[in-house]
């Protein structure tokens, strides 16, 4: 069965660092990979999705970059947080990209920025 | 664009007692529809979908939704709530996005249901 990862669970971080979240997929090959974004009272916010090794698709600009360097990784990096990253990050994964997929989601990031 | 609305953001309600809580959408073509619950810190979890078929759809823990094209709604139900079903629920539709020739999923900000003992 397929399972996925993240970590870590919980990160507390100051103004101005920079980010590393990790999400891996594992029991599947060459799976569609998903970064959103839950901030309170706002829905899932799409951040990134991946189709492929070094495919990388952003859905809103913002100071955020993901980079997919092994088919079953998928990284959500920053190289200086802001306050407004702060939330709950949640990384997924998909068997394909037709309009009938499901996608599966990981255990989640809780992200403080201080 | 293909966009989702849940209508109410929080549903309190008593343990035992039947819930709906309401999902509209809009689109122009055919839709494809989830329901995903996400307790508590933790990631989501789908609860069903719907694709094709039957309009009412079974899914896990005894909630079912009711797929009904002319409101552009797809409701999700439950005869009997039980305290472990306080979550928050989200309902998604299946959005093409051109660009990359693929599908997304397009959430609702979701609803919280409180199940009171």
């Amino acid at each position: 069965s397929q399972t996925i990862h993240q970590w870590p669970a919980t990160l507390v971080q100051p103004v101005g660092s920079p980010l590393s979240l990790e999400c891996t997929v594992e029991g599947t090959s060459n799976p569609n990979l998903y970064w959103y974004r839950q901030a309170a009272g706002r829905g899932l916010q799409l951040l990134f999705y991946s189709v492929g090794i070094g495919q990388i698709s952003s859905e809103v600009p913002q100071n955020l970059s993901a980079s997919r360097p092994q088919d079953r990784q998928f990284i959500l990096s920053s190289k200086k947080l802001l306050l407004s990253d702060s939330g709950f990050y949640l990384c997924a994964w998909s068997a394909g990209t037709g309009n009938t997929d499901t996608q599966y989601f990981g255990p989640g990031t809780r992200l403080t920025v201080l | 664009a293909q966009s989702v609305t849940q209508l109410d953001s929080q549903v309190p309600v008593f343990e035992e007692a039947p819930v709906e809580l309401r999902c509209n959408y809009s689109s122009s073509v055919s839709v494809y529809l989830f329901w995903y619950v996400q307790y508590p810190n933790q990631g989501l979890q789908l609860l069903l979908k719907y694709l094709s078929g039957s309009t009412l759809v079974k899914g896990i823990n005894g909630f079912e939704a009711e797929f009904n094209k002319s409101q552009t709604s797809f409701h999700l139900r439950k005869p009997s709530v039980h305290i472990s079903d306080t979550a928050e629920y989200f309902c998604a539709v299946s959005v093409h996005h051109s660009g990359a020739g693929s599908y997304q999923l397009t959430f609702g900000k979701g609803t919280k249901l409180s199940v009171i003992p």
